[in-house]
């Protein structure tokens, strides 16, 4: 069955690099389309970016400047990294191939 | 960017009572080659990820009560529950895929009096 589940550090240091990973099971990356949402605490759902099947990228104009998507296929996984982080950045960070398969969210804490 | 305004932002309702929420784009979401609007519903519980409920504007997944029902088109859609019960406490967020950015609404919360 389809299942993404996402991995990465809780806390992260004000103006540090987030680095999350997505590992997907049931669906090939060369057929479906990746998406990373966050979610601030108590707030609403943000696209942030997506990972085409064919290896496109494509961002929030938000977040573009400081955000990069790529994957491994060999591992069936897609990475999230952002730069700069500061305390909004908080939140629940989802991957998702949209629709309805979700991973659990994992959550980063923004503090020092 | 694609806006998308959901509202009520929240709203107390009775269980067996219907409701309905709204969700409006700023640009048209009906793709004229095949007819298809390109707008999701999800039903986010405390705690938990998001869920899909509608697809295509109106098209029911899998699983998803009848009660749950789809309706709009172009730039003005709404979701209407037929009968609240009590697990339906939740918030609501409609969702564009008609371009990138994909974008959410900011949500309608459902509270059970």
């Amino acid at each position: 069955q389809v299942q993404l589940t996402e991995s990465g550090p809780g806390l992260v240091h004000p103006s540090e690099t987030l680095s999350l990973t997505c590992t997907v099971s049931g669906f090939s990356l060369t057929g479906y389309s990746v998406y990373w949402v966050r979610q601030p605490s108590g707030k609403g759902l943000e696209w942030m970016g997506r990972m085409r099947y064919n290896g496109d990228t494509s961002y929030n104009s938000a977040l573009k400047s400081r955000l990069s998507i790529s994957r491994d296929t060999s591992k069936n996984q897609v990475f999230l990294k952002m730069n700069s982080l500061q305390t909004d950045d908080t939140g629940t960070y989802y991957c998702t191939r949209l629709g309805a398969y979700w991973g659990q969210g994992v959550m980063v804490t923004v503090s020092s | 960017d694609i806006v998308m305004t959901q509202t009520p932002s929240s709203q107390a309702v009775s269980a067996g009572e219907k409701v309905t929420m709204s969700c409006k784009s700023s640009q048209s979401l009906l793709y004229s080659e095949n007819k298809k609007n390109y707008l999701a519903w999800y039903q986010q519980k405390p705690g938990q990820s998001p869920k899909l409920l509608i697809s295509w504007a109106s098209t029911r997944e899998s699983g998803v009560p009848d009660r749950f029902i789809g309706s709009g088109s172009g730039t003005d859609f709404t979701l209407t529950i037929s009968s609240v019960q009590a697990e339906d406490l939740a918030v609501y967020y409609c969702e564009q895929y008609y371009d990138t950015p994909l974008t959410f609404g900011s949500g309608t919360k459902l509270e059970i009096k």
